[in-house]
């Protein structure tokens, strides 16, 4: 109940187009979704995060879309650019456990092309 | 205003062998958790430091210990080093506040066992 499944895996889009992941969760008790990006040597950098009381937070390029009910949010990247090229992380993050622990995705590697 | 810093950033040990990774937090932040990163995978969170104590923990066994000091940095200790604690290592940092706030992140230890 603690997994945060991702997909895809890996993503090849042109220059300019829009980067779509998708990620489930099955712990209600998560309420709070932050998405990193991480380039390779690096450690993961929050994007965007979200919180269940709303469905859509947008921040330039990068939108989040969240569907409580189905327990389910993403992130749309738009008008995708060479340097976004990275691996993209969800994760979630709540629960009684009384400290901040975050539970993440296994990671969608973005490929975008020129 | 500094980042979170690591090291090593790294690291060659025998199977069998002890280890110890250092992270300075980024100032004003009085928490520190450590995530175990596979080749290909998501984070795993391991523990977190608040006010020098152990105040939550993940998966891992009681050879995966740490410490935090006055100044919130922190270590992570592993003993007893097996080929699959193979990984970066990554600490993160949060500022007192709500349980919404910002993990950031360094760059990690790469550690290698042979």
């Amino acid at each position: 109940q603690q997994q945060v499944k991702q997909s895809p895996q890996s993503l090849i889009v042109q220059k300019g187009g829009i980067s779509i992941i998708n990620c489930a969760y099955e712990n209600t008790a998560f309420d709070y979704f932050p998405w990193y990006q991480q380039f390779p040597g690096k450690g993961p950098a929050l994007l965007i995060a979200i919180r269940p009381d709303v469905s859509e937070k947008k921040e330039g390029r990068f939108t989040i879309s969240f569907n409580k009910s189905a327990k389910q949010f993403s992130l749309h990247i738009m008008d995708s650019q060479p340097g976004d090229s990275a691996t993209y992380f969800c994760a979630a993050k709540g629960g009684n456990t009384g400290f901040q622990k975050l539970v993440f995705g296994t990671g969608t590697r973005l490929l975008v092309s020129p | 205003e500094t980042g979170v810093t690591q090291s090593p950033t790294h690291l060659i040990k025998t199977r069998g062998q002890q280890v110890t990774l250092r992270c300075s937090s980024q100032s004003g932040h009085n928490t520190v958790s450590w995530y175990q990163q596979a080749l290909g995978q998501g984070p795993q969170f391991i523990f977190q430091y608040y006010r020098e104590e152990e105040n939550g923990r993940g998966n891992f066994p009681p050879r995966f210990s740490g410490l935090q000091f006055p100044n919130y940095s922190s270590e992570l200790n592993v003993n007893a080093l097996e080929l699959d604690d193979s990984a970066l290592y990554l600490c993160a940092s949060s500022p007192p506040g709500s349980r919404y706030t910002e993990a950031f992140f360094g760059q990690g230890t790469r550690l290698t066992v042979v």
